[in-house]
């Protein structure tokens, strides 16, 4: 089955405490992309990756890191979380058209909150 | 970079009723755009897109018109449904063409 998977679905953890949340497609796409969800804020990107070693910040970026060593794993560090990156993320992939994402594909959501 | 605006953030409507959703963009290049639908506690999922070389797309009840000129692209839903209740995103790719920036939401709530 085509699926973008997410682990963990739920972490709550305390501040300064570095943690990763692992994203994994199974559909060889290129685009790959980190996204959180606050109310009335919408979807904000974090980071993205066009391809594997190819990574770039989103609009909101600050207190996370990424990498994409593999095509199909793209996880999403906090090196020392704040109550402020309480939120949820989801992970998507897209194939690249034209070098760019198309229609993105979703995780499930990891809902996080740091006390 | 983009700006994508979405209005209104709240929409409730009787069953059988339209639906429409407005979102601004502000990047005159921007060349896709995409319309996700997420229901209560579920990921987004796409639910419809149109790209710039055109101006209307429909599928079954859900259309999307896009105006270049006035920089904003539009959701219509007609024959509401309980099931349509969810929020709704838009999103417009950019110039660069290598990100989506999203709208903040509609929350649509469909009255029996």
């Amino acid at each position: 089955e085509a699926q973008v998977t997410q682990n963990p679905r739920y972490l709550i953890t305390v501040t300064g405490k570095k943690l990763t949340v692992t994203c994994s497609q199974n559909m060889n796409h290129e685009y790959m992309s980190w996204y959180r969800q606050d109310p009335g804020l919408g979807l904000r990107q974090i980071y993205y990756s066009m391809n594997v070693e190819v990574t770039d910040k989103g609009d909101v970026p600050e207190g996370y890191k990424v990498s994409r060593k593999e095509k199909r794993n793209f996880p999403l560090i906090l090196e020392s979380p704040s109550p402020n990156q309480t939120s949820l993320y989801f992970c998507a992939s897209s194939p690249a058209l034209a070098g760019g994402p198309n229609e993105q594909f979703f995780g499930p959501g990891t809902r996080l909150t740091v006390l | 970079g983009e700006n994508v605006e979405q209005h209104p953030s709240t929409l409730s409507v009787q069953e059988g009723d339209s639906a429409v959703i407005k979102c601004t963009y502000s990047d005159s290049a921007s060349n896709y755009f995409p319309w996700y639908k997420q229901e209560l506690g579920k990921r987004p999922q796409l639910i419809i897109d149109i790209r710039s070389n055109v101006g209307e797309k429909k599928d079954q009840r859900i259309a999307v018109t896009l105006n270049k000129t006035a920089k904003h692209f539009s959701l219509h839903i007609t024959e509401t449904q309980p099931e349509d209740s969810a929020v709704y995103f838009c999103a417009a790719k950019g110039a660069a063409g290598n990100k989506l920036t999203f709208g903040g939401g509609t929350r649509v709530l469909v009255k029996p």
